[in-house]
């Protein structure tokens, strides 16, 4: 069966450092692979998609990356956080065209 | 262009009684539609999707949802609300591609004992 991992589950970092937020998925080849962004009492925001190593569609411009060095690895990051990007961070995953299944979430407090 | 409605942000009912959390669409094709739920600090979890098939969808928890086109509406239901359903629902809605998913904004959901 497919899993999903996200890690850290918890952060907390101060203004104007990076951040490098992971999410791997195992059990599955060549997923499509989600980033959102949940601010408190909010929906969530699609920040990242992907299609593929290397292919990135990014939705909302910031002050945010992502890459996709591996089939089933995502990673989120930035240069320098801003305080408003504190957060709920999810990675989400899916077989092409079809439902998406989310990781458990990253809670990033910027200080 | 697609998206969704959740035409209440917040719902409270009492615990045996019926659930009812509202969901509109737009969308220019036929869109697969979804219904997640999310638990405090959580991720999300499908309840149910609607892909063509059966316009009324039976999920997990007895959540059920009907597709109507012709309201354009993704209504989510369950005859007898449990302490447990108290959470945030999500409806959903693909791109034309399947490739992105837009989500309402969400409904909060209290269950009152």
């Amino acid at each position: 069966s497919q899993t999903i991992h996200q890690w850290p589950a918890t952060l907390v970092q101060p203004v104007g450092s990076p951040l490098s937020l992971e999410c791997t998925v195992e059990g599955t080849s060549n997923p499509n692979l989600y980033w959102y962004r949940q601010a408190a009492g909010r929906g969530l925001q699609l920040l990242f998609y992907s299609v593929g190593i290397g292919q990135i569609s990014s939705e909302v411009p910031q002050n945010l990356s992502a890459s996709r060095p591996q089939d089933r690895q995502f990673i989120l990051s930035s240069k320098k956080l801003l305080l408003s990007d504190s957060g709920f961070y999810l990675c989400a995953w899916a077989p092409g065209t079809d439902t998406q299944y989310f990781g458990p979430g990253t809670r990033l407090t910027v200080l | 262009a697609q998206s969704v409605t959740q035409l209440d942000s917040h719902v409270s009912v009492s615990e045996g009684t019926p659930v009812l959390l509202r969901c509109n669409y737009s969308s220019s094709y036929s869109p697969s539609l979804f219904w997640y739920v999310q638990h405090p600090n959580k991720g999300l979890q499908l309840l149910l999707k609607y892909t063509s098939a059966a316009t009324l969808v039976k999920g997990i928890n007895g959540f059920e949802a009907e597709f109507k086109k012709s309201e354009t509406s993704f209504h989510l239901t369950k005859p007898s609300a449990h302490m447990s359903d108290a959470a945030e629902y999500f409806c959903v809605v693909t791109s034309n591609t399947g490739n992105q998913f837009y989500f309402g904004t969400g409904t909060s959901l209290t269950v009152i004992p």
